[in-house]
């Protein structure tokens, strides 16, 4: 079945640092990729959506300067938290599916950020 | 995109019974996904049922599709341990698969 991996899983770093976060579609490609938040106990908050070789759309309210999202390839989109602040800790999920009409999304494993 | 709402909110059960948690929408659908999200981790897709289709099983799973009262059900049967997660029901927007948005789910406990 398809696969898509997020990488790290786990991340705690100082306030003022950027971090990235990788999602990969393993066997399969993938123009557009998604990206939520998730609170403790919480739904998942659809932050943006990535698209291959142009800019990424971002829901209202999400900062596009604060979270950068990159999607140069029809394998991998990165979240890019700039300068990150520890209201920005959080859990972040990408997902991914194979072009075609009634696909199921596919979802990587999270990435646990915290800041300090 | 729409938003479904799942019913109950908490579904507490012993290992061995079945569980039902319920869906609910409000406007017309393409299909309907169930995902399944263990604590710390990602979704994992479950069952998609398409608009035209009422029942569709696997394994242990039953989803059932109903849209003239706009809901869907996921059945659980002979519940085990490691079924213990939330429960997410998702409905694309009409006329594409993307974009998926979701309810607050619902948190199934099974208890050895």
């Amino acid at each position: 079945g398809a696969v898509v991996s997020q990488h790290p899983s786990w991340v705690i770093c100082k306030s003022g640092t950027s971090v990235k976060i990788e999602c990969r579609s393993l066997d399969f490609q993938a123009t557009t990729m998604f990206w939520y938040r998730q609170f403790p106990k919480k739904s998942l908050m659809l932050m943006a959506t990535s698209n291959e070789g142009s800019k990424a759309t971002y829901e209202q309210g999400v900062e596009k300067d604060k979270f950068l999202i990159n999607h140069a390839s029809l394998t991998l989109s990165t979240l890019t938290v700039t300068s990150a602040h520890p209201e920005d800790s959080s859990f972040y999920i990408c997902s991914a599916s194979p072009t075609g009409f009634h696909q199921p999304q596919h979802f990587g494993d999270g990435t646990r950020l915290s800041i300090l | 995109s729409q938003q479904g709402e799942e019913d109950p909110q908490a579904l507490s059960i012993q290992e061995g019974e079945n569980a039902t948690m319920n869906c609910s929408y409000k406007t017309s659908i393409n299909n309907l996904q169930w995902y399944r999200q263990n604590s710390g981790r990602g979704l994992v897709h479950l069952i998609l049922i398409r608009s035209n289709e009422r029942e569709k099983h696997s394994g242990r799973l039953r989803v059932t599709l109903d849209t003239s009262k706009k809901s869907s059900s996921l059945l659980i049967t002979a519940s085990r341990a490691a079924d213990t997660a939330s429960y997410f029901c998702a409905l694309p927007p009409g006329g594409s698969n993307y974009k998926l948005t979701f309810g607050k789910g619902t948190l199934l406990t099974v208890n050895p």
